[in-house]
């Protein structure tokens, strides 16, 4: 069975630390990779979705950043955090259909 | 622009009653609805779906009811269970290969 994998679960940084979530997916192949935001009283936000390897489309111009190193992993970056880029970060696949399937979140921080 | 809206942000339901979360959506190209439910500190899971085809989807306690003509589909969740409570999520597609498009979301609390 397909699981997917998302770390950290929560962290803290300071303004202007940099960023890396990892998030990788077992059990399946070239799936699409996507990256939420959930922000307070905003819903889930799509930042960054992939259907392959090295194909990155972004959905909101923002300070952050994706990459897809191998197929079934899917890293979100950031240079330099913001207070504004905290929330809870939601790594999700699917295959070509259209259930999307969550990992478990990270939850950041920016202090 | 909103392309899906879940217009109430909280609802809260008696145990044993029906529970039902609206959705309404613009975009006249969707063709497949959604609806995930969410815990807090926990990622969303899918819970049911409905293709445009057909206009009632059912699965066990839950219904879901596609009017394409009003833009607007409905979750229904009968009987009502304290284990409801949660954020429900509408999401729209276009085609299998395109994000979703998901609401805001509806938290559901549903009382003992």
């Amino acid at each position: 069975s397909q699981t997917i994998h998302q770390w950290p679960a929560t962290l803290v940084q300071p303004v202007g630390s940099p960023l890396s979530l990892e998030c990788t997916v077992e059990g399946t192949s070239n799936p699409n990779l996507y990256w939420y935001r959930q922000a307070a009283g905003r819903g889930l936000q799509l930042l960054f979705y992939s259907v392959g390897i090295g194909q990155i489309s972004s959905e909101v111009p923002q300070n952050l950043s994706a990459s897809r190193p191998q197929d079934r992993q899917f890293i979100l970056s950031s240079k330099k955090l913001l207070l504004s880029d905290s929330g809870f970060y939601l790594c999700a696949w699917s295959l070509v259909d259209y259930e999307q399937y969550f990992g478990p979140g990270t939850r950041l921080t920016v202090t | 622009d909103q392309q899906v809206k879940q217009n109430s942000p909280s609802l809260s339901v008696q145990e044993g009653r029906i529970s039902i979360l609206n959705c309404d959506y613009t975009n006249s190209m969707f063709d497949y609805f959604l609806w995930y439910k969410k815990y807090p500190a926990e990622g969303p899971t899918f819970l049911i779906s409905i293709s445009s085809i057909k206009d009632k989807n059912e699965d066990g306690r839950f219904t879901v009811f596609l009017n394409k003509s009003a833009k607007h589909l409905s979750l229904h969740i009968v009987p009502s269970q304290p284990g409801d409570s949660a954020v429900y999520f509408c999401a729209a597609s276009e085609s299998g290969n395109t994000p979703l498009v998901f609401g805001k979301g509806t938290r559901l609390s549903v009382i003992a």
